[in-house]
């Protein structure tokens, strides 16, 4: 299966900053996506990347809280902006190689707000 | 009604023994079935994939689906400690590249 690397790992965040996070997979995925683990609770998904264009966002999530770009096959980043200790969650990249396949995920990034 | 339900759990088990984890979905148009598992502090890693009535086995694991009862399950044979972790139900809503929908889990420990 395609390898999966997201950046940062982790990272403690002041309030009211922004953070982008980077997916970059080793070979040409055709479907990127965006989910949030908060605390103790299941995946959550933000939106799909769309390569090439505006991302596809879920109930309750808006472009200018994650801003999401994918300028090509193999990559994607994740803005959380203007950030509160709410954010504060675990953020996961997820990536499907060919339709009807099962999506695999990154190794996620931990971001804490204080 | 969750789309997608497991038994939160926990769900404890003795080393040997067969563990059981159920899940049940709302959507009848769902095409697709996944077990994540995911370990303390990682991120989730796929262990069975089912899309068709009956059952699916590999190694120790076996998925079972029955969309009549819109149910899914998964069955760990000669459960080790190493299976100890949450498991996730995660529900296709059509088919194709269509976004999964989780459950909250279901948390195993299996004792030694």
């Amino acid at each position: 299966s395609a390898v999966i690397s997201q950046k940062p790992s982790r990272d403690i965040c002041q309030r009211g900053t922004s953070l982008t996070i980077q997916c970059q997979v080793d070979s040409q995925v055709t479907m990127m996506f965006w989910y949030r683990q908060q605390p103790g609770q299941s995946l959550t998904l933000i939106a799909t990347a769309n390569q090439g264009s505006e991302a596809t966002y879920e109930s309750g999530f808006v472009i200018d809280k994650f801003p999401i770009s994918r300028p090509n096959l193999t990559f994607s980043t994740l803005t959380v902006s203007n950030m509160s200790p709410e954010d504060s969650s675990i953020y996961l990249c997820s990536v499907e190689t060919q339709g009807d396949q099962p999506q695999h995920f990154g190794d996620g990034t931990r971001l804490s707000i204080l | 009604q969750k789309e997608v339900e497991q038994n939160s759990g926990p769900l404890s088990v003795p080393e040997g023994a067969i563990a059981s984890l159920n899940c049940t979905y709302s959507d009848r148009v769902s095409q697709s079935f996944f077990w994540y598992r995911q370990y303390s502090g990682k991120s989730p890693e796929l262990i069975m994939s089912i899309y068709s009535n009956g059952d699916k086995e590999d190694g120790r694991f076996t998925a079972q689906l029955n969309k009549a009862s819109q149910y899914v399950s998964l069955l760990i044979r000669d459960s080790q400690p190493s299976d100890s972790a949450t498991y996730l139900c995660a529900v296709n809503r059509q088919g194709g590249s269509e976004k999964l929908v989780f459950g909250k889990g279901t948390k195993l420990t299996v004792n030694p």
